[in-house]
């Protein structure tokens, strides 16, 4: 597609629950990446996916937190046991390569635990 | 490890006044440095970027110059309008370093007022 796409846009689910976020990177870009963003904070890191290389989970908060992506395509973030501080904006991006380019971001899936 | 601070918000501007919003470095590598907006409700767009040292990016009016010897890349306009009433944020991407990911700062809420 023209952009990066994510569903769905906003998400409300009961404490304890667990929920999946899906992000559709540009068509291309063989990097993906998620970030978090909780109300006025800036951007945390989660987890970066480059091509078939092993992801850089090293910014997940917890184990309940995981992401899985197939290829150069679709990746999904899953939040197991949701609690109320996962409440959050969680963004996705995708670029051609690291470093240099930029990212792409899509417009982010409003999680609210309630 | 690398990080990235820019002076806190809000700042809140009348139309058509000049715009500084300072941005500082740290990385161990060679970062190319970014400026990202996230204008109300929507996701984050790369505004400009400069790849290495005294590269100037510029984009909408605004402008950044990436000053290595002051480790900065401080984000200029000459005259702000109603419609860059934004979030803005300050990254860097450390190409020699082993993460892929961008690192930002926690963002800077401009406010423009007619």
């Amino acid at each position: 597609g023209a952009g990066v796409s994510q569903s769905p846009s906003n998400k409300v689910t009961e404490k304890g629950k667990d929920v999946e976020l899906r992000c559709d990177p540009i068509s291309g870009h063989t990097a993906l990446y998620w970030y978090r963003q909780r109300l006025g904070q800036g951007l945390e890191f989660l987890i970066y996916f480059q091509g078939n290389s092993a992801p850089d989970k090293s910014g997940l908060p917890s184990d309940r937190f995981s992401a899985e992506r197939t290829g150069e395509s679709v990746s999904t973030l899953t939040i197991q046991r949701t609690q109320q501080e996962d409440s959050a904006v969680y963004l996705c991006a995708s670029s051609q390569r690291t470093g240099t380019y930029g990212y792409t971001f899509g417009s982010g899936t409003r999680l609210t635990v309630v | 490890g690398d990080s990235v601070t820019q002076m806190e918000g809000p700042v809140t501007l009348s139309e058509e006044a000049f715009l500084t919003i300072n941005c500082t470095y740290t990385a161990t590598g060679y970062p190319s440095l970014f400026w990202y907006v996230q204008y109300p409700g929507e996701g984050l767009q790369l505004l400009l970027k400069a790849t290495k040292a005294d590269d100037k990016g510029s984009n909408k009016g605004f402008e950044a110059t990436y000053r290595k010897e002051t480790t900065s890349f401080h984000l200029e306009k000459g005259s702000v309008q109603v419609s860059d009433s934004a979030v803005y944020f300050c990254a860097l991407s450390d190409v020699g370093g082993s993460q892929g990911n961008l690192i930002f700062g926690k963002g800077t809420k401009l406010s423009v007022k007619p």
